[in-house]
């Protein structure tokens, strides 16, 4: 069965330090990935996406990869601010296009220390 | 503003009171979807519709009816609400596209069934 795997454990980084975030997929030929960030209580805010064809994405002081081959996408935040401190969920959407069946990760909390 | 409207935020009820949260948007969207998010599971799809009168079971549909009769609206309705039913819900509507579209997030609806 298709699986999505992020950090289940909270990641703790110095401010001013790069956070790194792990997506991991398995039984899945996504055609794009995403990433979103949700704040306690509140709906999930996009962020960016990356293509199948894609290597690396910027905008900002984030970055996004992404590795066919190892099924894995990376998300770094540069210079990280404790206002970063959120949850960062990553989805990947179905081959053949279309924002039907978008499937979800379950998240990494992300907490930025002062 | 373009935004994903959703109402109400909260609510409290009953087992087996038919309920309705209503989710609507101005942004002339096709596709809308409704999600629940649940501690340890993340986000799941439980709805979705890519125009008017089009609606598609997502991964756990069981217990929940749509109905898409204007562009705009995409209310979720629970007809004999169980405990079970408890839970954050997040509706979202997107442009429909080949290769991803951004997903744009209501404010949550959190529901309490007792």
């Amino acid at each position: 069965s298709q699986k999505i795997e992020q950090n289940s454990e909270a990641l703790n980084i110095q401010e001013g330090k790069t956070a790194t975030l792990t997506c991991n997929y398995t039984n899945y030929s996504p055609a794009y990935l995403q990433w979103y960030r949700q704040d306690p209580g509140r709906g999930p805010v996009f962020l960016l996406l990356i293509r199948e064809n894609e290597k690396e994405k910027r905008k900002e002081r984030l970055k996004v990869t992404f590795d066919t081959t190892l099924k894995q996408s990376l998300f770094h935040i540069t210079a990280s601010q404790p206002a970063d401190s959120a949850t960062y969920l990553c989805a990947l959407g179905h081959s053949g296009g279309g924002a039907d069946g978008l499937t979800f990760g379950k998240g990494t909390h992300l907490i930025i220390q002062p | 503003e373009a935004q994903v409207t959703q109402n109400p935020r909260y609510l409290i009820t009953v087992t087996g009171k038919k309920l309705t949260v209503t989710c609507s948007q101005n942004m002339n969207h096709e596709y809308m979807s409704w999600y629940r998010q649940d501690p340890g599971l993340g986000l799941r799809q439980i709805y979705y519709s890519m125009n008017v009168e089009v609606t598609d079971k997502g991964d756990v549909p069981e217990g929940y009816k749509v109905s898409r009769k204007e562009k705009r609206n995409f209310p979720l309705i629970l007809e004999s609400p169980s405990p079970n039913q408890t839970s954050l819900y997040f509706c979202a509507s997107s442009f429909v596209g080949l290769l991803g579209d951004t997903q744009y997030f209501g404010p949550g609806t959190r529901l309490t069934v007792l």
